[in-house]
């Protein structure tokens, strides 16, 4: 039992390039979530995915796009890269989105740097 | 939506307790305080959350204060492998479809020998 699983753990990428960061869990669960991080500051919502076939914007949306492949798979997209954007990235997973208990497991994270 | 308070940063002695406080004074009757911590880069791990009543499980205690307006973590007997950021959480609704966890910056718990 992996739990949620990201992919690559490490990225570099050049400003304007494209690439997808891509996240997996095993657990069964509905609702999934991109989150990042910023030196010193605590996580920022992204994206989510109550479910499978939906998804919703979070905190900082902008220059992100998401799909939710199926109930096991959620990938994030930058389509071209900004400084801005270098950050860690954090997937996670939860069983239920609209309930009153929200426990959500982490990946260990992707670190992206543009350059 | 409800906001969490904690302290930028606290320490403790290897052994002794750690209490962690947060306010969360504009909580509504039926949301959840959750606790995570994240150790050095690492993904953040859940460790306890709970409504009203004081929880315990195998990584900590939590203490709700009756008016549910602030809540304590306890780590009982902290060791060095504890220091980490620790983050007090209450749920934030985005859409109709769904809610998210709110970090802010959390608490960083220092554990020394």
């Amino acid at each position: 039992n992996a739990g949620v699983t990201q992919t690559p753990k490490f990225q570099v990428l050049k400003t304007g390039q494209s690439m997808t960061l891509q996240c997996a869990q095993d657990m069964n669960h509905n609702s999934m979530y991109w989150y990042r991080q910023d030196p010193g500051m605590g996580l920022r919502l992204i994206y989510y995915s109550a479910s499978e076939g939906t998804t919703d914007k979070g905190e900082v949306p902008n220059g992100y796009n998401v799909s939710r492949l199926n109930k096991r798979e959620f990938s994030l997209r930058l389509e071209s890269a900004a400084p801005s954007q270098t950050s860690v990235y954090f997937c996670a997973s939860s069983s239920l989105g609209g309930g009153r208990e929200n426990i959500q497991y982490f990946g260990a994270g992707t670190r992206l740097s543009v350059l | 939506d409800a906001k969490t308070t904690q302290p930028t940063s606290m320490d403790c002695a290897e052994g002794r307790a750690a209490n962690l406080p947060c306010n969360h004074s504009t909580i509504s009757g039926n949301e959840y305080v959750y606790w995570y911590r994240q150790i050095h880069s690492q993904g953040p791990q859940y460790i306890i959350h709970g409504l009203k009543n004081n929880e315990t499980n195998e990584m900590a205690s939590l203490i709700i204060t009756e008016d549910r307006k602030s809540s304590t973590l306890i780590l009982p007997h902290a060791t060095l492998r504890d220091t980490a950021v620790y983050y007090c959480i209450v749920r934030v609704m985005y859409s109709n479809s769904g809610y998210a966890l709110n970090f802010g910056k959390g608490t960083s718990l220092l554990v020394t020998p």
